[in-house]
């Protein structure tokens, strides 16, 4: 059974920094293009960033939102794909989500229960 | 920063079909395969249309998906009362980044 586990959520202050991780299993990780996705308390979905799998080049892509404050990366020997969010503001207080790669043409998709990340003073 | 267009609700007795359209520009859907997503409230979403009109396994057939030039569109047909959802378009924009649709709200009168 496949199974992304995401931990780290809380609350923090506007400027803080938060990590995220995601735990991931009952699938073959190392060979995954993994994404981050958020949506803030009654809003939509948006999309923040994915990492392709190494043999892919490992290269990793963000929203224009979260470029330069958020860092995506991956341990595949621990199976496990992180979120380090720095320079945090209010306007990214919201549910992120562990996921495969939700603009993926494959449609291998599965998604964590999410963790809520409240940045308030 | 490129935008999906969605309405914001949509609604339909049951058994009747409805269509969700998702507007978008040349560097994501008409460059791009969309993929559709159902969220219920309170829970993570869930695929239901991937590549355009490709449906994962244990999507029922009521769902379906298409797309032309920069548009895309989600029916559902013989509308159910647990097809009561929101539901997002989704695709890779070519400045580098995914994109979600803004959203619809599906209401089953």
């Amino acid at each position: 059974e496949v199974q992304l586990v995401e931990s780290g959520g809380g609350l923090v202050k506007p400027g803080g920094s938060l990590r995220l991780s995601c735990a991931a299993s009952g699938f073959t990780f190392i060979k995954a293009w993994m994404s981050w996705v958020r949506q803030a308390p009654g809003k939509g979905l948006e999309w923040v960033g994915r990492i392709k799998s190494k043999t892919d080049g490992g290269t990793t892509d963000y929203a224009a939102s979260v470029k330069g404050r958020f860092i995506i990366s991956r341990d595949d020997s621990e199976n496990t794909l992180y979120l380090q969010m720095n320079s945090l503001k209010t306007e990214d207080t919201a549910v992120y989500y562990c996921t495969t790669d939700p603009v993926g043409i494959s449609g291998f998709d599965y998604w964590g229960q999410g963790t809520l990340v409240t940045v308030s003073s | 920063q490129s935008v999906l267009t969605q309405p914001p609700s949509a609604s339909g007795t049951p058994g009747q079909r409805v269509t969700i359209s998702c507007s978008g520009s040349s560097s994501n859907i008409g460059s791009n395969t969309v993929n559709w997503y159902q969220q219920l409230p309170g829970t993570a979403p869930k695929l239901l249309i991937y590549s355009n009109n490709q449906r994962p396994s244990g999507v029922p057939d009521r769902f379906s998906g298409s797309k032309s030039g920069t548009s895309a569109s989600l029916a559902i047909s013989g509308l159910q009362s647990e097809d009561e959802a929101d539901y997002y378009c989704a695709a890779w924009d070519d400045s580098l980044n995914g994109i979600f649709g803004t959203g619809t709200k599906v209401t089953v009168l």
